[in-house]
């Protein structure tokens, strides 16, 4: 079964520095990947998907990026957060027709 | 953790009541859908799925009612339980879109003893 590893749990950042979050996957090989951003007390809203290696979408505008390095590998990054980039980020594989499975997400705080 | 379901609707039940949670979901083209359950600080975790040609599912304490119509999708509890309290989630996607699946806001669930 898959396994989806997300580090780091928890991250406080300051207004102005640049990101990189990691999410890597166990299980399965070629798998589509996603981003996602919760909002405290709020739903998931999908940010990028990826089909393959080096292939992004993305579904807001906003001031982050995503890359596919490897087939099992999907990484978040921004130049410079925002204090609105604050939020609990969830990274998730899966196929189509079939339940994505999610990591444990990663705590950013923008301070 | 996160303070998941600090603005959420929240479903008060009675320990060993059964629940109901509902959902109204968007896109009438949906094909598929997905209940989840949030503990705080964690991750989404897989509950239940139903294929749109289906309009009942049954899993182990849990089924999802499907109705195309009014594009309303439920999840029923059976003697719920403290452990299933948590945030509760549907999601849709459609065959064509890469899995990308769409969130309802969810609700939250207590069980009191």
């Amino acid at each position: 079964s898959q396994t989806i590893h997300q580090w780091p749990a928890t991250l406080v950042q300051p207004v102005g520095s640049p990101l990189s979050l990691e999410c890597t996957v166990e299980g399965t090989s070629n798998p589509n990947l996603y981003w996602y951003r919760q909002a405290a007390g709020r739903g998931l809203q999908l940010l990028f998907y990826s089909v393959g290696i080096g292939q992004i979408s993305s579904e807001v505008p906003q001031n982050l990026s995503a890359s596919r390095p490897q087939d099992r590998q999907f990484i978040l990054s921004s130049k410079k957060l925002l204090l609105s980039d604050s939020g609990f980020y969830l990274c998730a594989c899966g196929e189509v027709n079939s339940p994505l499975h999610f990591g444990n997400g990663t705590r950013l705080t923008v301070t | 953790g996160e303070s998941v379901g600090l603005h959420l609707p929240t479903l008060s039940v009675q320990e060993g009541d059964n629940s109901i949670i509902n959902c109204a979901y968007s896109n009438s083209a949906s094909d598929y859908f997905i209940w989840y359950k949030q503990e705080s600080g964690k991750g989404p975790q897989f509950i239940i799925d139903i294929r749109s040609n289906m309009d009942k599912r049954q899993g182990q304490r849990v089924t999802v009612l499907l109705n195309k119509t009014v594009k309303h999708l439920s999840l029923q509890i059976a003697a719920t339980q403290p452990g299933d309290s948590a945030v509760y989630f549907c999601a849709e996607s459609f065959s064509g879109g890469y899995n990308k699946l769409i969130f309802g806001a969810g609700t939250r669930l207590a069980v009191h003893p």
